[in-house]
């Protein structure tokens, strides 16, 4: 059980594109979804905290406009990547946290790559 | 606020030997401390975690970490390296709650050689 999965497992995009990541909670209902992100042979570094039905809350420095969370249901948690540039070129990873369990489960991560 | 140190950001070390991945944490309350794995190109994966209970987490494929509050830390041990164990290791600490948000630290990447 506590299965995350997150699609799709890699996009490339062009400049000045949009791009949208699911991540999903299979079988367990998660109230609080996490974003994070990597670079590149660095550590995760948590962008957003989003709790279904609610406003995403963003750690500082990274841009709410530009990264748009939403937490709609119980099982879907999306990231937009908005007017994409090269340097949002990363691995990002979801993770999940449902009522039911006192950890967070993550997903397999998507592999950005802007052109 | 709560922060994590790892030391060494490579360790390499043989098939067959010890594995000591160390971790320092800072936290203002009591924390929750975990590990975790990585492979290239994939998500997180818990190796274990301290919740305030056993001093000595036990974790799975044969990972096993001390909580040392005196020292503030979690260090990761495996008595005999596998060519498998080669991966990324994450320590992370968590206040308040297991399932609250995560502080990592910067990663170690552990290299085994036969």
């Amino acid at each position: 059980g506590a299965v995350v999965s997150q699609h799709p497992s890699w996009v490339i995009c062009k400049s000045g594109t949009s791009v949208k990541i699911e991540c999903r909670s299979l079988d367990f209902q998660a109230t609080t979804m996490f974003w994070y992100r990597q670079f590149p042979k660095q550590s995760l570094m948590l962008m957003a905290t989003s709790n279904e039905g609610s406003k995403a809350t963003y750690e500082q420095g990274v841009e709410k406009d530009k990264f748009l969370i939403n937490h709609a249901s119980l099982t879907l948690s999306t990231l937009t990547v908005t007017s994409a540039h090269p340097e949002d070129s990363s691995f990002y990873i979801c993770s999940a946290r449902g009522n039911s369990y006192n950890e967070q489960f993550f997903g397999p991560g998507t592999r950005l790559t802007v052109l | 606020a709560q922060s994590v140190t790892q030391l060494g950001s490579h360790v390499s070390v043989s098939e067959g030997a010890l594995v000591l991945l160390r971790c320092n944490y800072s936290s203002s309350v009591p924390p929750y401390l975990f590990w975790y794995v990585q492979y290239p190109n994939q998500g997180l994966q818990l190796l274990l975690k301290y919740t305030s209970a056993a001093t000595l987490v036990k974790g799975i494929n044969g990972f096993e970490a001390e909580f040392k509050k005196s020292e503030t830390s979690f260090h990761l041990t495996k008595p005999s390296a596998h060519m498998s164990d080669a991966a990324e290791y994450f320590c992370a600490v968590s206040e308040g709650s297991a399932g609250n948000m995560l502080t990592f630290g910067g990663g170690t990447r552990l290299m085994v050689k036969p």
